[in-house]
């Protein structure tokens, strides 16, 4: 089966920085995408790692650690903006792909 | 640039109804994908196609059909409403298939949120 573990919420302060784990199991794994969404609003598409290391894209980070079966996404100089929930999603083959539940980011001055 | 564009934006059916949610993109994309999303359980796959004229069941497809007559187009049809399919319905699109392939970035419409009573 496919399964993607996230955290429900997580609560960081204004400037500070938030690492949100991922961990999965699936079946014939290809990579990890990331994704962000406002409440009320379309997931965003951040980042993707398809091997092993850092994928930097201006404050968002995304590594990926095939052996630990394990990604995450690290956000720094954390802004009230980005307060918003955010998914993690696998490949199934070329053509589905599945999301992590979300965790739910609350960033407070 | 619209991107995905869905209608409607908001709808209330009663039990037994039933509706056709659109989704139209401008992106010239071949992959287009209907998900579901519910409190606390992310977005779940309904059905996907992958090009004018193809279409293929997802994650949760039953309830629910699909039809991509057109490459720009793809609906999503429920015969008989229940109320277990209150949800935000998503579209999405993306120009090609997943890894290993390519990155498969998605592009999603701004969703529909449905109830059924």
């Amino acid at each position: 089966g496919q399964s993607l573990e996230q955290p429900s919420e997580v609560t960081a302060v204004e400037g500070a920085i938030v690492q949100i784990n991922c961990t999965y199991q699936t079946s014939g794994f290809y990579g990890l995408s990331w994704y962000q969404q406002h409440d009320g609003g379309a997931p965003t598409f951040l980042s993707y790692n398809a091997l092993d290391g850092l994928e930097e894209t201006g404050r968002f980070s995304s590594f990926l650690s095939r052996s630990d079966s394990y990604g995450y996404l690290l956000l720094q100089e954390l802004q009230m903006k980005d307060s918003a929930s955010y998914f993690c999603a696998a490949p199934k083959g070329f053509n589905k792909f599945y999301f992590g539940s979300g965790t739910k980011l609350n960033v407070k001055p | 640039n619209a991107g995905v564009t869905q209608t409607p934006k908001f709808r209330v059916l009663k039990t037994g109804q039933s509706m056709t949610l659109l989704c139209a993109q401008d992106m010239n994309h071949e992959y287009m994908y209907w998900y579901r999303q519910d409190p606390g359980m992310g977005l779940r796959l309904i059905h996907y196609s992958v090009g004018e004229g193809t279409t293929a069941k997802g994650e949760v497809p039953d309830g629910y059909n699909v039809s991509r007559l057109k490459k720009q187009n793809f609906l999503l049809g429920l015969e008989s409403a229940a109320p277990s399919q209150t949800s935000v319905y998503f579209c999405a699109s993306s120009s090609g298939p997943g890894p290993p392939i390519a990155k498969n970035i998605q592009y999603f419409g701004a969703g529909t949120r449905l109830s059924v009573l």
